[in-house]
């Protein structure tokens, strides 16, 4: 079955510090990979879009990895911000199709 | 460049009408796909359309529908509507077929079914 699956579901931390959102598939075959921010009752907003050959791209203080040999992606959040609370969403492209994960609830405290 | 944007931000309706809900893309992208988003849920696909054709479809009942016009706008139309249609509606555009190009979503219709 091709699925999409987060962790962690919920996740907390303070301001300043780093975190990783994990995101594992089994989407096959797989076209893209994409990061998603989307901030509570707004629309996502993308952050980035791999292919299966890329394994590494940044935007900003956001950088998202892949491993196509294990599907998994992550999320690395560098120097967490008040504005980085949002829900992040991994989707997995298989032909035609967009898979949607569940999406990780990030909360960041002062 | 203006963003995608939805009409009516936010509608209030009762169990067994039908709504309309509206969506212009950024100028010059061709395809436009909707979304319905429940509290807890991940976005589930509707369908999305490209110049003017249903291109793919989610698993939702005949009572959700949308069309494409010419100038790219779509609209979406939910008839007889239940309780569990309460969410909030997100429509995305993009270049071209969204599995291959960026999608960009508008800021939602939140729809209340009472």
């Amino acid at each position: 079955k091709n699925q999409v699956e987060q962790s962690p579901q919920s996740l907390i931390i303070l301001e300043g510090k780093n975190c990783t959102l994990q995101c594992n598939y089994t989407v096959s075959p797989f076209s893209n990979l994409r990061w998603y921010k989307q901030d509570t009752g707004r629309g996502p907003v993308s952050l980035t879009i791999m292919t299966f050959s890329e394994n590494t791209k940044s935007n900003g203080r956001y950088t998202a990895t892949l491993d196509a040999d294990t599907k998994q992606s992550s999320l690395h959040i560098t120097a967490s911000q008040l504005s980085d609370s949002a829900s992040y969403i991994c989707v997995v492209t298989r032909g035609d199709q967009l898979i949607w994960g569940a999406g990780t609830k990030l909360i960041i405290k002062p | 460049k203006a963003g995608v944007t939805q009409t009516p931000r936010y509608l209030i309706k009762t169990r067994g009408q039908q709504v309309t809900l509206s969506c212009s893309p950024i100028s010059g992208h061709r395809s436009v796909s909707w979304y319905q988003q429940t509290p807890g849920q991940g976005l589930q696909f509707l369908f999305e359309y490209f110049s003017e054709t249903q291109r793919n479809k989610g698993n939702f009942p005949g009572r959700f529908s949308g069309r494409q016009f010419s100038n790219s706008r779509s609209e979406m139309n939910v008839s007889t509507l239940e309780l569990g249609d309460s969410a909030l509606y997100l429509c995305a555009s993009s270049w071209d077929r969204l599995s291959s190009y960026e999608q960009y979503f508008g800021p939602g219709t939140r729809l209340t079914v009472t």
